[in-house]
């Protein structure tokens, strides 16, 4: 296991556009998170599953943000209806649900967006 | 509103010396605090973590200091190598919370 994978690294779109991201987890991982950052900030949450139920989401996660992890594996991001203010780099994130917080979080190399 | 708050957006360090890289916090239900490094276009990397039962965790030449009742904690990095070079992260989260919060990070650059 090489750790979390993003795809794609990146992706420029026109404003209107729906995207879509994918994230593949440390298999062993039962949370998955998704993260979204700007430039000159930290990492903010956008969502949580554990296993294929996703259990949180924050209020930056308009109703054009959509995340799934079918069969608790994989996940997906899409954005509809693409703004000029989504252009960001979207991490994930994976842990097991016991020590996320003492060994934190693997994150993967994330997928920068850039809305035109 | 920010949670958690690092206010110097860089540190320049000689190759050796310590670096000691700060952040505060402001929601006194964070119990596990944590430090992060990214290097450019790659995802951050976990350091070390604290919980909020000790002042002080070390792991070879990182060290976390937790100060409650200050509501700061400091990461100290010594000796300071070249190779450390990055942006660090702190991050903050209740036991009970499902997500980190950050604060904006510190660029640390190690001369040699």
């Amino acid at each position: 296991d090489t750790g979390v994978s993003q795809d794609p690294r990146h992706k420029i779109t026109k404003r209107g556009q729906n995207v879509t991201f994918r994230c593949d987890p440390i298999s062993e991982h039962n949370r998955l998170y998704w993260y979204r950052q700007t430039l000159g900030q930290g990492p903010e949450f956008l969502t949580y599953f554990q296993n294929e139920a996703q259990l949180e989401k924050s209020r930056l996660l308009s109703d054009r943000f959509s995340a799934e992890r079918p069969k608790g594996s994989f996940s997906t991001l899409e954005i509809q209806r693409t703004e000029q203010g989504d252009s960001a780099m979207y991490l994930c994130a994976s842990s097991l649900r016991s020590s996320g917080l003492i060994y934190g979080y693997t994150f993967g190399s994330g997928t920068r967006l850039t809305v035109v | 509103d920010q949670q958690v708050k690092q206010n110097s957006p860089s540190l320049s360090v000689q190759e050796g010396r310590i670096s000691i890289l700060n952040c505060d916090y402001t929601n006194s239900m964070f119990d596990y605090f944590l430090w992060y490094k990214k290097y450019p276009a790659e995802g951050p990397t976990f350091l070390i973590s604290i919980s909020s039962i000790k002042d002080k965790n070390e792991d070879g030449r990182f060290t976390v200091f937790l100060n409650k009742s200050a509501k700061h904690l400091s990461l100290h990095i010594v000796p300071s190598q070249p190779g450390d070079s990055a942006v660090y992260f702190c991050a903050a989260s209740g036991s009970g919370a499902n997500n980190l919060f950050f604060g904006t990070g510190t660029r640390l650059t190690v001369i040699p």
